[in-house]
Order: C-alpha cells, then structure tokens, then sequence
C-alpha cells in the first residue's frame, strides 16, 4: 500500500522564521511528488518534482526531492502570517494522487 | 472565474437520505477527479473520469457511491441512504489531460463541498 508520511503534523513558529517540512514516502510505481499549500478547503498547487536533487523555487518558497532516500522537504524562508496553512506532500502513481495527512503551519506575528 | 467550482458549499442531511453533490471544471479539462477528506486527514482518491467515462472508481466506499459525468464535463456524484460517517468534505479537481497527460498532469482544486450527516 502507498504511503505519504509528513513531518511534524503541526508547527507554530514566529514571523520571519524559515521553516523546514517533510516528506518521506513508499509508492510502488512513483512519477511525481507533488507539494499543495490548503487553506479552508481547497488545496492549491506549489510544486511538481519528478528529479531528484533539482531544487524548483517560487518566491521564499523551495522544494527538493531525493529519490535514493524517497523523501521531499518544502522549505519556507522569512515567513509571513499569510503562509499559515496546512501543507500537504502528495504522490502520483499514474493518475490518482495519494496524500499525506499534512502539516499544519501557524505563523505568529 | 475560470477554476473548478463546487455546489452546493455546504450540505446537511440526515442519515438516509440521497445527496448529489456537483462538480463544474475548469472548461476543456478531459480529466475530473473525487476525493473525500475526513477531518484531520489529506484527501482520499474516489473515482477518476477521462472524459464521460469512469476510468477508475476503485476508491469508492461501497455501492452507495456513484458518480457522473454523462458530457465530459459537469460531474456529479450521487450518495444513498447517507450515513454519519459520510460526513467529510468533498472534493473535485481536474486536470487538462488525465492519464494522456501522466504523470505531469497538475490536477486544481474545487473549494470543496462540506457534507454533514446528522
């Protein structure tokens, strides 16, 4: 059975700090991680990785995916309230997509 | 506006009943997924559509379960004699090309349908 395991499942830090979140999987026939950014309900789209070692970067926000070790990190720098969400790690094997539970990101000002 | 959208936001029942809950994708996506999200838990795969047919409803629950999407485009999915542990929120996404597309085929978000069942 695919697996998505997050860590940690919740974090509080201040504004301004960078945070690390991470994502460690089992899928039997991996194409892609996905990471999604979820506020209210509907999750919203940050990176596809399918190579290891690329870093891809949007704004203050990096992801970058190991696929010896089969794990992915999002990294978010000088962080802002408007970031507070749960961040979700997600595995494509064809065409349905298999979640990890999240993290939940509290950024305080 | 040009994403997916979900009607009804949100929908209570009462155990028992029958619910439909609509999908509306974003135009000239062949590829319409559900999922459903418990509380506390990323979303679970229910069914994947490319085009009108259902290419795989493996993760639907039971057969209380259906879904449609008889012009390749509007989706619905259909609950019977609703239980309490349906309650979650519901979510359709699409994507330009499903499995044409592979694995690098970004699959966007409807807001989500919130289903209780008392």
């Amino acid at each position: 059975e695919d697996k998505v395991v997050q860590s940690p499942l919740s974090l509080v830090v201040h504004e301004g700090d960078t945070v690390t979140l991470n994502c460690s999987y089992e899928v039997t026939n991996f194409r892609s991680l996905l990471w999604y950014k979820q506020e209210k309900k509907a999750p919203t789209f940050l990176f596809m990785l399918t190579s290891s070692g690329i870093e891809k970067k949007s704004g203050r926000l990096s992801s970058i995916l190991d696929k010896k070790e089969l794990f992915s990190i999002l990294n978010i720098t000088a962080t802002q309230t408007g970031d507070s969400a749960i961040y979700l790690c997600v595995t494509n094997s064809g065409y349905a997509l298999n979640f990890g539970k999240g993290t939940s990101l509290l950024v305080t000002p | 506006g040009a994403g997916v959208s979900q009607t009804p936001s949100n929908k209570v029942t009462e155990k028992g009943k029958y619910v439909e809950l609509r999908c509306d994708p974003i135009s000239g996506h062949t590829a319409l997924y559900w999922y459903r999200q418990s509380l506390g838990q990323g979303p679970e795969f229910l069914i994947y559509f490319q085009g009108t047919g259902a290419a795989d409803d493996s993760g639907l629950p039971n057969d209380r379960f259906f879904a449609v999407r008889p012009e390749g485009s509007v989706s619905t999915l259909k609950i019977q004699r609703t239980e309490r542990g349906d309650s979650a929120v519901y979510l359709c996404a699409s994507s330009p090309r499903g499995t044409s597309g592979g694995a690098l085929d970004t699959q966007y978000f409807g807001p989500g349908t919130r289903l209780t069942v008392l």
